[in-house]
């Protein structure tokens, strides 16, 4: 069955950076766009990029352009979010979904990985 | 940028009752775009519809999604206990997915 699990809990510092993985299981991870959605403490949801399904280029939402790395390994079929410069709005759970290609939407979602950004 | 506005904020509904919730697109939407989760709370969040009005694999049929435009709504026609949680809107367009704000469903 589909599984993406994400890496632990982060705390950072403000100015740092994070990287957070999403492991993929029981699809072949080049077939599928992945995403990276994020929700603040008690706010709605947010996307933030898609790593592309055969090519693995990333496209990146406007707001997060210049300090957000979408990346891939794919012989773990690990796709990877790197997020810089890092300040307290950024604390928030972090979520890897899966996107059918040319679906639109996500089907499979990550635990979440909560980020937290204090000094 | 298409900005998805849903209302009302909470709904304070009983089990057993029908609960109606509305998706409001800045333009219009191509409805194969539109798309209803639920998240209840500490969890990731759930597909529903897709395509506006396609229930996902496993959605029980008390949950139905219409709408065109820029007008879009989710119903459940029969709340269950387990129904409560928050519902967001989503759509693809122009390279962007936005979600909406999110609708809280409550136990009234």
């Amino acid at each position: 069955q589909v599984q993406l699990v994400q890496s632990g809990a982060e705390v950072k510092k403000p100015g740092a950076s994070v990287k957070v993985s999403c492991k993929a299981s029981g699809y072949t991870l080049t077939s599928y766009h992945m995403h990276w959605v994020r929700q603040a403490p008690g706010q709605g949801l947010e996307w933030m990029g898609i790593t592309r399904s055969s090519s693995g280029n990333a496209e990146y939402a406007q707001k997060f352009q210049g300090r957000v790395t979408l990346t891939r390994d794919t012989s773990t079929s690990t796709v990877y979010m790197e997020l810089s410069s890092l300040t307290s709005e950024d604390t928030a759970v972090y979520y890897c979904a899966r996107e059918r290609v040319e679906a639109y939407y996500f089907e499979y979602w990550g635990q979440g990985t909560l980020v937290t950004v204090s000094s | 940028e298409i900005v998805l506005t849903q209302s009302p904020g909470t709904l304070s509904l009983s089990p057993g009752e029908r609960a109606t919730l509305s998706c409001r697109a800045s333009q219009s939407v191509s409805s194969s775009y539109l798309v209803w989760y639920q998240q209840k709370s500490g969890q990731a969040p759930r597909l529903l519809i897709y395509g506006a009005s396609s229930r996902a694999i496993g959605i029980p049929d008390r949950f139905s999604g219409s709408g065109s435009g820029t007008d879009f709504t989710l119903t459940i026609s029969r709340l269950e206990p387990e129904d409560f949680a928050v519902y967001y809107c989503q759509q693809y367009g122009s390279l962007q997915y936005t979600f909406g704000q999110g609708t809280k469903l409550e136990i009234k």
